[in-house]
């Protein structure tokens, strides 16, 4: 079992549709990610979330919309969405973001949560 | 932005087999992690390496910081070492904190 917990498992929504996926760790980190992984593909970072503020956007689409309410829980609100956005959304967590000479933290990931867009 | 490169990208062994992947990498790292991804996408983190080696059970790995390049050694490989295998770095600086980049992978079949 890992310890960062997602759901839905599976998701399937229309395009119209407005759904959220959500992601929470007890481990008592205080960095938490959204990455989003297409078949055969490696996983892609979307958002960096540092202290419950947004530290990192990779020019991710309006359409998905993370929200960080405290520091156990990462949630990513989704809106018309389109086909091409039918992946598996992965969530990650570590211990802290550390700048200078301190090494960062592994990242510790969900077991995701598999979307397709009809 | 920093680039990873993974080899072999597929890899097909015996059940008992050992094998060795590799990671390179085109600029100093703060951070390496080498990922296990099993068949139904769950991604297990096997090391965090930033420099030195590790073992855990049937694996170890190894990181040359100075050369850019990280090993990963599986001894005797079993049925269930089979999926994909990735190698992500961190570079500290500027926005580029808490980025991991990762690597192509390397697809691992392990037939009994």
């Amino acid at each position: 079992d890992t310890e960062v917990t997602q759901t839905p498992k599976h998701l399937v929504m229309g395009m119209t549709n407005k759904k959220s996926l959500k992601c929470e760790q007890h481990m008592g980190h205080r960095a938490m990610y959204w990455y989003k992984q297409k078949a055969k593909k490696p996983p892609e970072l979307m958002f960096v979330y540092s202290y419950e503020k947004l530290s990192i956007n990779e020019s991710v689409p309006s359409r998905f919309s993370p929200e960080c309410p405290n520091s156990s829980l990462l949630n990513l609100h989704l809106h018309a969405l389109q086909p091409e956005d039918s992946a598996l959304y992965l969530c990650a967590s570590s211990q802290d973001l550390k700048k200078g000479a301190f090494s960062n933290q592994p990242q510790h990931f969900g077991d995701g949560t598999r979307l397709s867009i009809l | 932005g920093i680039q990873v490169e993974q080899s072999p990208p597929d890899l097909i062994l015996q059940e008992g087999a050992n094998s060795t992947l590799r990671c390179n990498f085109s600029d100093s790292v703060n951070n390496l992690q080498w990922f296990h991804q099993n068949p139904w996408g769950q991604l297990i983190n096997l090391f965090y390496i930033p420099s030195g080696t590790k073992q855990n059970g049937r694996l170890s790995a190894t990181t040359v910081a100075t050369e850019r390049y990280s090993l990963l050694y599986i001894s005797s490989s079993q049925t269930t070492d089979s999926g994909v295998y990735f190698c992500a770095v961190e570079r500290y600086g500027g926005t580029s904190y808490g980025k991991l980049t990762f690597g192509q992978g390397t697809i691992l079949t392990v037939h009994p």
